[in-house]
């Protein structure tokens, strides 16, 4: 059985730019929900997906975004990029209400230069 | 001001050892978890708890909701236990993490 998918592994982005982040989740899970860790800030939940549906969203400006497809997979979006949205982002995908304890992707980490 | 305070920061430790990590959170949850992050990224979830405690290997949590506190523990300690350690909580729809606990075993 597959584990969570998430492309690209690593990315470079120039200030202003926007990003897409992509994240499939365990084939049969329907939540995924989203990550950012710094070193400065650690984890920080950005926001939680449900049957396409946002169910719950961090404080993050809105500049971030996301989206869940029919085939549960979802994407996040970040427009113009900040030097301090370089992190690690870690999408994550369980059965039912997404957290924590779900099965975590490897991440995305966004270099923003 | 941080709803999830996790203790110690860093602990070394020699192979065999028995390892405590603690957390406190500060207002009513839903359900509490530790993570493990080795270096490169990875994070594996290791428990939910909502109360009492689980047991998996050499890994136990536990959880007092009235203290609002969870404990890991890990026994016999290993080097391939060497890696960050974070307790994360759900407050109604919102999920807070600690800081992590940075371990090493050295062998």
């Amino acid at each position: 059985k597959a584990g969570v998918t998430q492309t690209p592994r690593y990315l470079i982005k120039t200030r202003g730019q926007q990003v897409t982040l992509s994240c499939s989740p365990i084939s049969g899970h329907r939540s995924v929900s989203w990550y950012q860790q710094t070193p400065g800030q650690g984890l920080q939940f950005l926001f939680e997906y449900f049957s396409e549906t946002q169910r719950n969203k961090g404080n993050f400006p809105g500049r971030f975004s996301g989206r869940q497809f029919s085939n549960s997979r979802s994407e996040m979006n970040v427009s113009t990029l900040e030097l301090g949205d370089s992190a690690l982002y870690l999408c994550a995908s369980s059965l039912g209400q997404g957290g924590p304890e779900a099965f975590f992707g490897q991440g995305t980490r966004l270099t923003v230069v | 001001k941080n709803e999830v305070e996790q203790s110690p920061q860093n602990l070394t430790a020699q192979e065999g050892e028995f390892i405590t990590i603690n957390c406190s959170y500060s207002v009513g949850i839903s359900a509490l978890h530790w993570l493990q992050q080795h270096p490169g990224g990875g994070i594996v979830s290791l428990f939910m708890l909502s109360s009492g405690k689980k047991k998996h290997g050499r890994l136990i949590a536990t959880i007092n909701i009235q203290e609002k506190h969870s404990s890991l523990h890990i026994t016999a300690s290993h080097p391939r236990d060497s890696a960050v350690y974070i307790c994360a909580v759900r407050f109604g729809n919102q999920f807070y993490f600690g800081t992590g606990t940075s371990l090493t075993v050295i062998p």
